[in-house]
C-alpha cells in the first residue's frame, strides 16, 4: 500500500537557523510527492513537489525539498527558519495513475520557530 | 483569481439535525475533493468528483454522509441526521484535470454537533 509518514509530531527551532521537517514514503511505482501548510484557522497551501529530475526542489516561501530515492525520504528544508513559518506542515504522495491527483497525506509535523 | 469558497466558515447545531457544507471551487477545475479534519484521525479524503461526477467515495463514513455536485462551479456534502462525532473541520479542495496538479484548498468549515 502506498504511504507516507511524518515521524515527528512537533520540531522545535530556533529564528534563524535551519530546519528540517521529515517525511518518508512507500509506494509501488515512481512516487510523486508533495508538501503542504496549514496556518491556523486556514486550509491547506501547496509549497512544492517532486514529480522527476532534480533532486532538490524549491518552493514557495524559501523553502525546498530533498527527494532521497534509497532512503525513500523527502525531507523539506529551510536555510533559515523565521517565526512566520511556525504551522503544521503535510507531506503526501499522489495515488493512482492518469489524472487522478488523490493525495494521501501524512500526519502532519507542527513547526515551532522560537524568537 | 478567487481561491476555492466553503460556506458556512462556522457550523453550530444539535444532535439529530441536517447539515449542509458548501464549496465553490476554483473556475476551470475538473476535480474536486472533500476531506475531513480531526485531531484523532488527521486528514481524511471523503470523496472525490471528476467532472462532476463521483469517483471514489470509500473515505465517506456512513450513509448519514452524502456529497452531490449538480455542476462544475458547486458541491455539497449533507450529514443526516448530525452527531457529535461528526464535529470536525471539513475541507473542500480542487484541481485541474492534468497530472500532478496541486490541490486547492478553501479554508474549511468548522462543524460542531453538540
Amino acid at each position: 500500500a502506498q504511504s507516507v509518514a511524518q515521524p515527528e509530531d512537533q520540531v522545535n527551532v530556533a529564528e534563524g537557523n535551519p530546519l528540517t521537517v521529515k517525511c518518508t514514503y512507500s509506494v509501488s511505482g515512481n512516487p510523486y510527492l508533495f508538501w503542504y501548510v496549514q496556518y491556523p484557522n486556514r486550509g491547506l497551501q501547496f509549497l512544492l513537489k517532486y514529480i522527476t529530475g532534480d533532486n532538490l526542489v524549491k518552493g514557495s516561501y524559501g523553502f525546498e525539498a530533498e527527494f532521497n530515492k534509497s532512503q525513500t525520504s523527502f525531507h523539506l528544508k529551510k536555510p533559515s527558519a523565521l517565526v512566520s513559518d511556525s504551522a503544521l506542515y503535510f507531506c503526501a504522495v499522489r495515488l493512482g495513475g492518469g489524472a487522478t491527483n488523490k493525495l494521501i497525506f501524512g500526519t502532519g509535523t507542527l513547526l515551532a520557530v522560537q524568537p | 483569481d478567487a481561491g476555492v469558497i466553503q460556506s458556512p466558515r462556522h457550523e453550530v447545531t444539535e444532535m439529530g439535525q441536517e447539515v449542509t457544507l458548501r464549496c465553490k471551487p476554483i473556475s476551470g477545475h475538473d476535480y474536486l475533493f472533500w476531506y475531513r479534519q480531526t485531531m484523532m484521525r488527521g486528514l481524511e479524503l471523503l470523496i472525490y468528483f471528476n467532472n462532476n461526477v463521483p469517483i471514489d467515495d470509500s473515505g465517506m463514513p456512513e450513509d448519514r454522509f452524502s456529497a452531490k455536485m449538480p455542476n462544475a462551479s458547486f458541491s455539497t456534502l449533507k450529514i443526516q441526521p448530525s452527531e457529535p462525532r461528526d464535529s470536525a473541520v471539513y475541507f473542500c479542495a480542487s484541481s485541474l484535470n492534468r497530472e500532478h496538479q496541486p490541490q486547492h484548498f478553501g479554508d474549511g468549515t468548522r462543524l460542531s454537533i453538540l
